[in-house]
């Protein structure tokens, strides 16, 4: 029973288009965050939240941007997609930022063609 | 910034044997340390977490050492089964933000 969802599973998208990566947790957690894991890279921090407010960005475009509508959603933006932004995004939360258990979603595989 | 290599990349083994995945950071000031598991299709499991202070774990069919002198973090699945067959990252945190980073994962195959 999966306690954080992330929506679709796999998704393929036109270059120069846009999508939107949706992401719920029913932990009752307080931070959420997106990785990113490609072929070419290990996983990869993108963003944290915590109550909702952005508290730490390490993704370099601004053509990422996570959507916070709820305290349990994080949805993740991504406009004009490139080819190498193909690979699978990873939502997870942990109770607060401080916590060091981190639960990760089941992920969506993106693919831009 | 941290970087986390991870070895090997893939991993076959009979069941029964034993399974070794190791990692090595950079940063001295990681502070906490992971190992998790993600089976094809499922999301990453914590397996364990690892304090500074704290060596030696042992788990449910696995032992995990960390040494911060050699900055070198390990898993070691004993006696594997097939059902152990997945990929494995480990992943290392400082302790001043929550930014988590992992290694590059190793794909374990275990043969009956």
């Amino acid at each position: 029973d999966p306690k954080i969802i992330q929506k679709p599973k796999y998704l393929v998208a036109v270059t120069g288009s846009e999508k939107i990566l949706i992401c719920e947790q029913y932990l009752g957690h307080n931070a959420m965050y997106w990785y990113r894991q490609s072929a070419k890279k290990p996983l990869e921090f993108m963003f944290s939240y915590s109550y909702q407010k952005l508290m730490d960005n390490q993704t370099a475009s601004s053509r990422f941007q996570p959507q916070s509508s709820k305290k349990n959603h994080l949805d993740l933006q991504i406009t004009a997609l490139k080819p190498d932004d193909s690979a699978t995004y990873f939502c997870a939360s942990s109770q607060d930022p401080r916590n060091t258990e981190v639960f990760f979603g089941k992920g969506t595989r993106l693919t831009v063609v | 910034g941290e970087q986390v290599e991870q070895r090997p990349p893939h991993l076959s083994v009979r069941e029964g044997d034993s399974a070794v995945i190791t990692c090595t950071y950079t940063d001295p000031n990681s502070y906490y340390f992971f190992w998790y598991k993600q089976e094809p299709g499922a999301s990453l499991q914590l397996l364990m977490k690892v304090f500074s202070s704290t060596e030696i774990n042992e788990g449910q069919g696995f032992t995990v050492l960390l040494n911060k002198k050699d900055k070198r973090l390990s898993l070691n699945l004993t006696a594997a089964h097939p059902g152990d067959s997945a990929a494995y990252f480990c992943a290392v945190r400082k302790n001043s933000n929550n930014r988590i980073f992992f290694g590059d994962g190793t794909q374990l195959v275990v043969k009956p």
